[in-house]
């Protein structure tokens, strides 16, 4: 069963409106959660990650929101580049220095 | 700074055959991870060594994976004898010892393997 779900396996956004991508998980232990990105060929690059206590993270362009109560969290990148199109996976994690547990991604895709 | 490097990048053997996946952590990474992905599907957990021990073995499918960290350094995973359902992209991916503020894991370029 899986514990962390994308449901949306590709998005297409337009260059320079804002990508908005959902991940919803079940394990309540799950205490930190991160995005990362991945070009063909590539391993997964971190991008970004927010703590269980706190529901906004912010770095530039991108910006992880958490809502603990409903076991989603969204990244929002904004302005959305043509660079940005690759598959985005969600990943989570119980505390540190233990295995990410991962969803199956979303693929991006920004169309200039 | 190097990054986790993993080698080959591709291989394609028989059903029945031998393969050997090595990966080169970050130096001075203590946690070095092995993961897999299927294609179309998640990445999936297989193994993590501390060091030279292994921490946590649950991912690994069966007991024709073996992985070996001599000396805390570099680490090598075997697959003997190869079925059809290995295929997949191997991903190792390392990460210090425990920081604060550290949660995140450094990933390799993968290996991927086709057997047919």
């Amino acid at each position: 069963d899986q514990q962390v779900k994308q449901n949306s396996p590709s998005l297409s956004v337009q260059e320079g409106r804002i990508s908005i991508l959902n991940c919803d998980y079940t394990n309540s232990m799950f205490d930190y959660f991160l995005w990362y990105k991945k070009y063909p060929a590539e391993g997964p690059t971190f991008l970004i990650s927010i703590s269980s206590i706190k529901d906004k993270n912010e770095d530039g362009r991108f910006t992880v929101f958490l809502n603990k109560s409903a076991k989603h969290l969204s990244l929002h990148i904004v302005p959305s580049q043509p660079g940005d199109s690759a598959v985005y996976f969600c990943a989570a994690s119980d505390t540190g220095n233990t295995p990410l547990v991962f969803g199956k991604g979303t693929r991006l895709s920004v169309i200039a | 700074e190097a990054g986790v490097t993993q080698f080959p990048s591709h291989s394609v053997i028989e059903k029945g055959q031998t393969v050997t996946l090595r990966c080169d952590p970050i130096s001075g990474h203590d946690n070095l991870y092995w993961y897999r992905r299927v294609m179309g599907k998640e990445i999936k957990f297989l193994l993590h060594f501390v060091k030279e021990s292994k921490q946590d073995e649950s991912g690994m499918p069966n007991n024709r994976f073996l992985a070996e960290r001599t000396g805390g350094t570099y680490s090598t995973l075997k697959v003997q004898p190869a079925e059809l359902e290995d295929s997949g992209v191997y991903f190792c991916a390392s990460s210090p010892r425990q920081g604060v503020l550290s949660v995140e894991q450094y990933f390799g370029p993968g290996t991927r393997l086709t057997v047919t």
